[in-house]
C-alpha cells in the first residue's frame, strides 16, 4: 500500500518569511495529492490539491509542487502571518482509493 | 458544516463503560474512516470502509469495533477502554461518484478515559 512520509515534523517561522513541507509517496500510481490544515481545537480541512498532471499549482499565498519521477511533493507558504500556526497534513491517494495521511507538521509563525 | 457530523462532541467514560461514537455523512460518499488524533500520533487511520465494507483495520485493539450499517453512518463501539485511548476521535468521508478523493472530516469526539 501507499506510504506518506512528511517533514519536518514542526516548523517555526518568523512572521514574513516563507514556510516549506515536504512529503515523500511510495506508490508511484499515486495521482492525487491534497493539503490539510488543522488549526486548534477545529477539525482539518483541505487548503489546496494537486493533480499529477499538474506539476505546480498556486492559490495566493499557498503553493504545492509536484515531482511525479521523485514521488515527492510539497507546500510553500510565502509572507507568513500568525493564522497560518496550524497542523499541516498531506495525503496521497489513486483514483477512487482512500487517502494516505503524512504525520502531520506543526507550523508556528513568530510575530 | 462541512456535512459530516460527529456525536457526541465530548464522551468521559470509565474503563468498564460501553459507548458508541456516531458519524454521519450526507455528501454521497463511498468510503468513510475513523482516525485517532492524540499528541504522540498527529493523524492515525484506525478504520476504512468503503461500500459499506471494512477494507482496512490498522491492528486496532479489539476494545475499538466500527459498524457501517450503510454508506451514510459509521459507528465506533468502545469497551473496557484504557486510559491511553484518550484522544480525538475524528471521521471523515470521501470517494464520490466522480471519483475525487477529498477528504471530509467531522469536528471530532474528544474522549476522555479515567
Amino acid at each position: 500500500g501507499e506510504n506518506v512520509e512528511q517533514h519536518p515534523s514542526t516548523l517555526s517561522v518568523q512572521e514574513g518569511d516563507s514556510a516549506v513541507i515536504k512529503c515523500t509517496y511510495s506508490d508511484s500510481a499515486s495521482n492525487y495529492f491534497p493539503w490539510y490544515k488543522q488549526e486548534l481545537g477545529k477539525r482539518p480541512q483541505l487548503i489546496i490539491d494537486i493533480r499529477s498532471n499538474v506539476g505546480e499549482k498556486k492559490d495566493q499565498r499557498i503553493a504545492v509542487t509536484l515531482n511525479k519521477t521523485a514521488k515527492h511533493f510539497s507546500l510553500h507558504i510565502t509572507e507568513t502571518q500568525p493564522e497560518d500556526s496550524a497542523v499541516y497534513f498531506c495525503a496521497a491517494s489513486r483514483r477512487y482509493e482512500k487517502l494516505t495521511f503524512g504525520t502531520g507538521t506543526r507550523l508556528t509563525i513568530i510575530p | 458544516e462541512t456535512g459530516v457530523t460527529q456525536t457526541p462532541r465530548h464522551l468521559v467514560m470509565g474503563m468498564t463503560n460501553k459507548k458508541s461514537l456516531k458519524c454521519e455523512q450526507h455528501l454521497g460518499h463511498n468510503a468513510m474512516y475513523w482516525y485517532k488524533q492524540s499528541a504522540k500520533k498527529p493523524l492515525e487511520l484506525m478504520f476504512v470502509y468503503s461500500l459499506e465494507e471494512r477494507v482496512e483495520n490498522n491492528s486496532v485493539p479489539s476494545r475499538f469495533s466500527p459498524e457501517c450499517p450503510n454508506s451514510s453512518h459509521l459507528f465506533l463501539h468502545l469497551h473496557t477502554l484504557q486510559p491511553e485511548d484518550s484522544a480525538l476521535y475524528l471521521c471523515a468521508s470521501s470517494q464520490d461518484r466522480t471519483g475525487s478523493t477529498e477528504a471530509f472530516f467531522g469536528q471530532g469526539t474528544r474522549l476522555t478515559v479515567v
